[in-house]
C-alpha cells in the first residue's frame, strides 16, 4: 500500500465548476500537508501549506485537512482554463524532520471553456 | 525573481556518458533536495543536503551522486546514465531551524533524455 494515495484522474470540468481533489494517507506521523500545482514540463508550484485539521482558504482555493480520517482535500471554486494542470498533494513528518516530502501520484485537471 | 534555478532546462545525454545537472538558490535556505520525477509519477526524493551534511535515500542507486560546494549551489551527477534514468529532475530548497521547517520551493526542473 502506498503511503499517499491520490486519484490520478484525469478530471475534466467546464469553466466555472467547483473542483474537488483528494488524497488519503496511511501514516499518522504526517503532520504538514501541501498542495502543489504543476504545469506541463515545469516544476511544482506551492499552492497551499497547512498543519492543523480544518480549512484554510486562499482566494479561490480551499485546503481541508482531516487528520482523524487521514484525508486531505483541495477545492477550487470558479475554475478557470488556466487551472488546467497536474495537482500534487504532498506531506511530511513533524518534529525535527529535515522536510522530506512524500507525494501523491498527482491528479490531471483540465478546465475547458 | 527566480528563487530556485535549475540548469539546463533540457539535457540530452548519451547512454553511459556522465552528466551533471545544476541548481542554485537565492533564498539562503539550508536544505537542498533532489527529486526524480518520471512521466505521470510522483516526485521521488533521491537525497538531500542539510547544510553540508549529505543524506542519501536508502533506495537511491549508486549511479547518482551529489555535491554542494556552498549554500547556494547543488549538483546532481549521474555517473553512467541508463535509459531508465530519463526523467524530470527537480531541485527544491527549504529552511530548517530547530524543529521548524518552511515549505519547500521547487525549481523548474531539468528534463533529462538518454539516447
Amino acid at each position: 500500500q502506498k503511503e499517499v494515495e491520490q486519484d490520478p484522474g484525469p478530471l475534466s470540468v467546464p469553466e466555472g465548476a467547483i473542483v474537488s481533489l483528494n488524497c488519503t494517507y496511511s501514516n499518522s506521523a504526517f503532520q504538514y500537508f501541501m498542495w502543489y500545482r504543476q504545469y506541463s514540463r515545469k516544476g511544482p508550484e506551492l499552492l497551499m501549506y497547512t498543519y492543523s485539521s480544518g480549512n484554510k482558504e486562499d482566494g479561490r482555493f480551499t485546503a481541508q485537512v482531516d487528520k482523524s480520517s487521514k484525508y486531505i482535500s483541495l477545492f477550487i471554486r470558479d475554475s478557470q482554463p488556466s487551472d488546467s494542470a497536474t495537482y500534487l498533494c504532498a506531506m511530511r513528518y513533524g518534529g525535527t524532520s529535515y522536510g522530506k516530502l512524500t507525494f501523491g501520484q498527482g491528479t490531471i485537471l483540465t478546465v475547458h471553456p | 525573481d527566480a528563487m530556485v534555478i535549475q540548469n539546463p532546462r533540457y539535457q540530452v545525454t548519451q547512454f553511459g556518458k556522465p552528466v551533471t545537472l545544476s541548481c542554485s538558490q537565492t533564498l539562503n535556505h539550508n536544505v537542498m533536495y533532489w527529486y526524480q520525477q518520471k512521466s505521470s509519477q510522483a516526485p521521488k526524493l533521491l537525497f538531500h543536503y542539510y547544510d553540508k551534511d549529505f543524506n542519501n535515500e536508502a533506495d537511491t542507486p549508486d549511479n547518482f551522486q551529489s555535491r554542494r560546494p556552498n549554500t547556494s549551489f547543488c549538483f546532481l551527477d549521474i555517473r553512467s546514465p541508463g535509459l531508465g534514468d530519463a526523467a524530470m529532475y527537480l531541485c527544491a530548497t527549504s529552511r530548517v531551524t530547530g524543529v521548524r521547517n518552511t515549505e519547500a520551493f521547487f525549481g523548474q526542473g531539468t528534463r533529462l533524455t538518454v539516447v
